[in-house]
């Protein structure tokens, strides 16, 4: 069993529209993450929930909304898509304050 | 606040040989510091942590790091490579403010050579 997986692992959309990506954990975590590498390989935390409160926001624009509806799923949405949002996006997991992340596989957006 | 800086954006080494990845922060406080793995297309993975316990951290596949507080340091390094080391490192430092937002350094890539 995937421990953090993530859906799309692809998505290709033109500029403007809106997509999601999805994500669950079952490793009983309390506290989930979106991560956001560009072309560079720099990863960059954007938000991450615990147990379904948001504990950490970015300077990320606000067409990006997470919503955690339990603490085993964490989606984000983003509307309005622009091209410099094309990058690869990571969810992870982990008890609070561990430090030891569990990573998804990624979901790499490209906008055209 | 607090800060990692990786030395070496690539480093190359022939298979049998060492490896070391070498990575300084920044912190006020004691840190928790961490190295990850990237291999090409897939997630990270955690390969070994510091939190001020031992200062020789031993991690999966062989790896190692050793920190220094008075040089700042904290290099990865592995007797031998092999050709599946090759990927990404990413040395990390945890913000001392809370709620686990780990800061991550600019990575190395290493590429192992027959």
């Amino acid at each position: 069993d995937t421990a953090v997986s993530q859906t799309p692992k692809y998505l290709v959309t033109q500029m403007g529209n809106d997509k999601s990506i999805k994500c669950e954990q079952n490793l009983g975590h309390d506290t989930m993450y979106w991560y956001k590498q560009d072309s560079k390989k720099f990863l960059k935390i954007m938000f991450s929930y615990n147990n379904k409160e948001l504990i950490i926001n970015e300077t990320v624009p606000n067409r990006f909304s997470p919503k955690s509806p339990d603490k085993a799923h964490l989606n984000l949405h983003i509307n309005s898509l622009e091209l410099g949002d094309s990058a690869v996006y990571f969810c992870a997991s982990s008890q609070r304050n561990t430090g030891e992340l569990f990573f998804g596989e990624g979901s790499r957006l490209t906008v055209l | 606040a607090q800060s990692v800086t990786q030395l070496d954006s690539h480093v190359s080494v022939s298979e049998g040989t060492p490896v070391l990845l070498r990575c300084n922060y920044s912190s006020s406080y004691s840190p928790s510091l961490f190295w990850y793995v990237q291999h090409p297309n897939k997630g990270l993975q955690l390969l070994l942590k510091y939190t001020s316990a031992a200062t020789l951290v031993k991690g999966i596949n062989g790896f190692e790091a050793e920190f220094k507080k008075s040089e700042t340091s904290f290099h990865l390094t592995k007797p031998s490579a092999h050709m599946s080391d090759a990927a990404e490192y990413f040395c990390v430092v945890r913000f001392s403010g809370g709620y686990n937002k780990l800061i991550f350094g600019a990575g190395t890539r290493l590429a192992v050579h027959p």
